[in-house]
């Protein structure tokens, strides 16, 4: 069965300090997609990213990286120079097949909740 | 206005009741989600649709039932309304192709004690 495990469940800094959300994935289709979802204290679910199983480029947009790695079957999200603004819950999701299945569906991650301080 | 949208926004109500929780969305997405959120679980699929008419269970379904009979609403309704359903109720929707790994779009959220 797919699994989305994000081991850290609370993460505190201090503000301008970088800091990596992990993501580790379990999926024995060949064909997959990874996201990152913010959920800021107002309760939304904001889309970050999504890479598929075929681009292991990392991934660069203003303070946020994202590092694909398939050989550890991670996808770590790295916010650089975090902001107060910063301070949400974080998912990771995998959008995949159950093993035998037909049917592909997304799996969320538990969710990491950063807090920034300034 | 464009978007997701879902109402109520917060909801109490007393076990053994029914309650419906609306969604609607503008984009004409095919596909419709429900999740629950819960402390511990993360978000968690109890239905969705592919299309107007087409519905299937998600993760944990019992409970629920959906109906979608115009592309633009999907509500939920618990029949009998249970105290483990107190939970943030979220709506998705997103776009057909891409091998169906198009991003999903949520809405607010409905938060619902069942007292």
């Amino acid at each position: 069965a797919q699994k989305v495990t994000q081991a850290q469940t609370e993460i505190s800094v201090v503000e301008k300090e970088d800091v990596t959300l992990d993501c580790v994935y379990e999926t024995r289709d060949t064909t997959y997609y990874l996201f990152w979802y913010k959920q800021p204290p107002s309760g939304e679910l904001v889309f970050l990213i999504r890479r598929n199983s075929f681009d292991e480029q990392n991934e660069i947009s203003g303070r946020y990286s994202w590092n694909f790695q398939k050989s550890t079957s991670s996808f770590n999200f790295t916010i650089t120079a975090s902001q107060v603004v910063d301070s949400a819950v974080y998912f990771c999701a995998l959008w995949a097949r159950n093993s035998g299945g037909s049917n592909y569906k997304l799996t969320f991650g538990k969710g990491t909740l950063l807090t920034v301080n300034p | 206005d464009a978007g997701i949208t879902q109402s109520p926004r917060y909801k109490i109500t007393e076990t053994g009741r029914q309650v419906t929780l609306m969604c609607h969305q503008t984009w004409s997405h095919s596909y419709m989600f429900w999740y629950r959120q819960d402390l511990g679980h993360g978000l968690r699929l109890i239905y969705y649709s592919a299309a107007a008419d087409i519905t299937d269970k998600g993760e944990v379904p019992d409970g629920y039932v959906v109906s979608r009979s115009k592309t633009e609403n999907f509500p939920l309704t618990l029949e009998s309304a249970t105290r483990s359903q107190t939970s943030v109720y979220f709506c998705a929707s997103r776009a057909s192709g891409s091998g169906g790994a198009n991003e999903q779009f949520f809405g607010p959220g409905t938060r619902l004690t069942v007292l």
